[in-house]
């Protein structure tokens, strides 16, 4: 079955601190991930897109790696700041269909 | 609009009623998704429209639940005979192509009494 599991469930960090979340999934065949930053009472927005032959992507404060063999991907933040606090999804699309498969995500808060 | 947008923002309803909620996606894409999304949980997929047309409907829990998307823009997620466990975020993403980014709407909150 095609899952996405993601950890911490949830956490607490103070202001300016770094982070990094974990994404570990069976999904077969792997087409890419995504990372996506959903704040409270929005829709998702995507941060990073990777494929199989990619191993990380940066987004301003945002690095998300991928490690296609161990099918493990973890988002790291950089000097985090309080707009940061929000859910971050991890998200995989499996290849030849449609859908994407959405983990539960990781609600972060950062805190002054 | 320069995004996805949906209608309406909240929806109470009681137990037993029809629903429907609203999707537009952003001008020129022509795949549309849905979602539902429970509390503390990622979004679920529930079907998908390439143009028209539902390419994958898998994900509708049952038939009380149903989509269309008569000119291939605006779409219509259909819920009959509420239940209370319907209670959810309905989320609506659209992409240019099936293999494009999805960006998504605020979401739907709909709560069943």
């Amino acid at each position: 079955k095609n899952q996405v599991e993601q950890s911490p469930q949830s956490l607490i960090i103070l202001e300016g601190k770094n982070c990094t979340l974990q994404c570990n999934y069976t999904v077969s065949p792997f087409s890419n991930l995504r990372w996506y930053k959903q704040d409270t009472g929005r829709g998702p927005v995507s941060l990073t897109i990777m494929t199989f032959s990619e191993n990380t992507k940066s987004n301003g404060r945002y690095t998300a790696t991928l490690d296609a063999d161990t099918k493990q991907s973890s988002l790291h933040i950089t000097a985090s700041q309080l707009s940061d606090s929000a859910s971050y999804i991890c998200v995989v699309k499996a290849g030849g269909y449609n859908k994407l498969i959405f983990g539960a995500g990781t609600r972060l808060a950062v805190h002054p | 609009g320069a995004g996805v947008s949906q209608t309406p923002s909240n929806k109470v309803t009681e137990k037993g009623k029809y629903v429907e909620l609203r999707c537009d996606p952003i001008s020129g894409h022509t795949a549309l998704y849905w979602y539902r999304q429970s509390l503390g949980q990622g979004p679920e997929f529930l079907i998908y429209f390439q143009g028209t047309g539902a390419a994958d409907d898998s994900g509708l829990p049952n038939d009380r639940f149903f989509a269309v998307r008569p000119e291939g823009s605006v779409s219509t997620l259909k819920i009959q005979r509420t239940e209370r466990g319907d209670s959810a975020v309905y989320l609506c993403a659209s992409s240019l192509g099936q293999q494009e980014t999805q960006y998504f709407g605020p979401g739907t909150r709909l709560l069943v009494l």
